[in-house]
């Protein structure tokens, strides 16, 4: 089977750095995607790592260490406009072949306090 | 940009009604999802499909069917709706090998 875990809060200050973490079980592994929901809104893509490492975009950054099945999304500069849930999603081929599916976890939620 | 539309924002439907949710995507996207979002639960995969008439099960396909005659529109189908259906379900389309999707607004179910 599949699954993934990440922490269900996480509550941070303005202007503060937090790192959500993500570790996931799943055979045929392509990849780990990162979305924002915010109340009420569909999720948005933030991030997809491939290969191991840290990959940069504007004050997000993912990781992944594929051979600790791990990876986490940094949030540095914390906005208010930042409380969101962020969830974490592999790319597998589990389901659909090679041509790989999109599993999700169940969602951390931001709180940016003032 | 990419649009996935979702046909209701809200639905309230009474026990053992078949329901039909509509989704159309814009942008000629090969994969279309269905997930439903439940408090805690994050989002679940019911039934995705990679092209035309090609359907798979997801994760929880219990209780639901689905329909894809057009590229564009992938229907979710709930034969007898029950009570433990009510619940967000999201759309959402992806093409072919790529790593982002994009998704609809989602509709807000309701079974009484």
């Amino acid at each position: 089977g599949q699954s993934l875990e990440q922490p269900s809060e996480v509550t941070a200050v303005e202007g503060a750095i937090v790192q959500i973490n993500c570790t996931y079980q799943t055979s045929g592994f392509y990849g780990l995607s990162w979305y924002q929901q915010h109340d009420g809104g569909a999720p948005t893509f933030l991030s997809y790592n491939a290969l191991d490492g840290l990959e940069e975009t504007g004050r997000f950054s993912s990781f992944l260490s594929r051979s600790d099945s791990y990876g986490y999304l940094l949030l540095q500069e914390l906005q208010m406009k930042d409380s969101a849930s962020y969830f974490c999603a592999v790319r597998s081929s589990n389901y659909g072949g090679s041509q790989g599916n999109l599993i999700f976890g169940k969602g951390t939620k931001l709180s940016v306090k003032p | 940009d990419v649009k996935v539309t979702q046909s209701s924002r809200y639905l309230v439907k009474r026990t053992g009604e078949k329901v039909f949710l509509e989704c159309v995507q814009d942008m000629d996207h090969e994969n279309m999802f269905w997930y439903r979002q439940d408090p805690g639960l994050g989002l679940r995969l019911i039934y995705f499909s990679y092209d035309v008439k090609m359907k798979e099960k997801g994760d929880i396909p219990e209780g639901y069917s689905v329909s894809r005659e057009k590229k564009e529109r992938f229907s979710l189908i709930l034969e007898s709706a029950s009570t433990n259906q009510t619940s967000m379900y999201l759309c959402a389309s992806r093409i072919l090998g790529n790593t982002e999707a994009f998704f609809g607004q989602g509709t807000r179910l309701t079974v009484v």
